[in-house]
């Protein structure tokens, strides 16, 4: 199946610095890739959208000055943690929909574990 | 009427067992239904999916049974293997490709 790369697995960071997760689909082009979020023992919570070369929609709640999402190409998107704090710990996770392919065909990242001390 | 009610939180099931997960939702517009495997610290990959115009769907030892009336489908793992022991999540995709996800189940296989 096609590969999403996620990049770095694990970040620590003190609070009030930025934090970029890297989310790279391997093999195939993605049209539009999903951040997701998700707290321990909980399923996950759907931060934002992001369609290649357009602004991401966000999911009510989701503050987007505070999570940066940038999708300049077909095979890239970026998450960017402004100003991380402890609540922002969490596990991070994107996701990719194949461009032209079925719908429902998603494959995810291996997620990115966020420590903000 | 977005929701997919997932049930049981958690199952433990001896090995060599069936292992089943059920699931429930409302909304018949609803056309994809996936079943997702997530191991601790890992990303959820995806197992198995079925469309509504099937009733059931089997890869090697795992199940997908689909009622459309009821609006229910469920997940069986035969012959469980302490391997399997993960977190399984169903989903259905709305006619918007919004990815609605039941709560999980946490599966233990005891050897």
């Amino acid at each position: 199946g096609a590969v999403v790369s996620q990049h770095p697995s694990r970040v620590i960071c003190k609070s009030g610095t930025s934090v970029k997760i890297e989310c790279r689909s391997l093999d195939f082009q993605a049209t539009t890739m999903f951040w997701y979020r998700q707290f321990p023992k909980q399923s996950l919570m759907l931060m934002a959208t992001s369609n290649e070369g357009s602004k991401a929609t966000y999911e009510q709640g989701v503050e987007k000055d505070k999570f940066l999402i940038n999708h300049a190409s077909l095979t890239l998107s970026t998450l960017t943690v402004t100003s991380a704090h402890p609540e922002d710990s969490s596990f991070y996770i994107c996701s990719a929909r194949v461009a032209g392919g079925l719908t429902g065909e998603l494959f995810f990242g291996e997620g990115s574990r966020l420590t903000v001390l | 009427q977005q929701q997919v009610k997932q049930s049981p939180q958690s199952l433990i099931v001896q090995k060599g067992g069936i292992s089943i997960i059920n699931c429930a939702y409302e909304n018949t517009a609803f056309d994809y239904f996936p079943w997702y495997q997530q191991f601790p610290g890992k990303g959820p990959a995806l197992l198995i999916a079925i469309r509504p115009d099937v009733s059931e769907k089997k890869e090697g030892r795992f199940t997908i049974s689909f009622n459309k009336s009821a609006k229910q489908f469920s997940l069986h793992i035969m012959d469980s293997q302490p391997g399997d022991s993960a977190t399984y999540f169903c989903a259905a995709f709305d006619s918007n490709y919004q990815l609605i996800w039941g709560a999980g189940t946490k599966l233990i296989i005891k050897p």
